[in-house]
């Protein structure tokens, strides 16, 4: 595997339940990021890690947590979903948090749906 | 605030030449970025300009004026493949990325 892998790719998930988003890069990527997309709207940022061990808030942290043990490993969970949590949730991640192009490198997406 | 605008949408004739506008609202400034998001695809970079000017590379080239707040992506010799949504997203002074909702682009033969 080359890049970053999302699991799962889609998921239907009633309300009220818990829920937790993989991501694994292989890239030894410093920086990794959680996005969602909504129709209509730009990617926001969710939860972001400059590096393991550290975690922090971007425009839409409300509902959803994250954690960076490791490296590679950043996933997001949903502790008690909600239907406007419905949407394509991208993982992706980078070798800078700064100082240049911070150029992200995208997961292929999650498609969640929430009843 | 902070603001990215962009077309919702354009069409466009395969074998011609478009511009994809983008202006931009952001609390400090650190470069502009262009993506290219085919339908049901994650993101991919195009492109990075922090500097004024013009940026080629291939058939598409990216321009930024820092003091207009504004930013092209131009496409030349378009081909069917090139159907798809292009991303302009705004690094601020934290670094963090603000996102233009997009660009559909429609290449008809």
């Amino acid at each position: 595997i080359a890049g970053i892998t999302q699991a799962p790719t889609s998921q239907i998930l009633a309300a009220g339940r818990r829920m937790t988003l993989r991501c694994t890069q292989d890239m030894r990527h410093n920086a990794m990021y959680w996005y969602r997309q909504d129709l209509g709207l730009g990617l926001r940022l969710i939860h972001y890690s400059n590096t393991a061990g550290t975690t922090g808030k971007g425009e839409v942290p409300d509902g959803y947590s994250v954690s960076r043990a490791n490296t590679d490993d950043f996933p997001l969970t949903l502790a008690s979903a909600v239907p406007s949590q419905t949407s394509v949730y991208f993982c992706a991640s980078s070798d800078s948090t700064g100082d240049g192009a911070n150029v992200l490198t995208f997961g292929a997406g999650s498609r969640l749906t929430v009843l | 605030g902070q603001n990215i605008d962009q077309p919702t949408e354009m069409t466009a004739t395969e074998g011609a030449i478009v511009q994809i506008n983008c202006t931009y609202q952001t609390s400090g400034f650190n470069g502009l970025f262009w993506y290219q998001q085919h339908a049901g695809e994650a993101p991919t970079f195009l492109s990075y300009n922090v500097l004024d000017g013009l940026e080629e590379k291939g058939r598409f080239s990216s321009f930024l004026s820092r003091s207009k707040g504004y930013s092209y992506l131009l496409l030349k010799e378009l081909q069917m493949k090139d159907s798809a949504s292009y991303l302009c997203a705004a690094g601020d002074s934290n670094y963090q990325l603000i996102w233009g909702a997009g660009t559909k682009l429609i290449i008809k033969p």
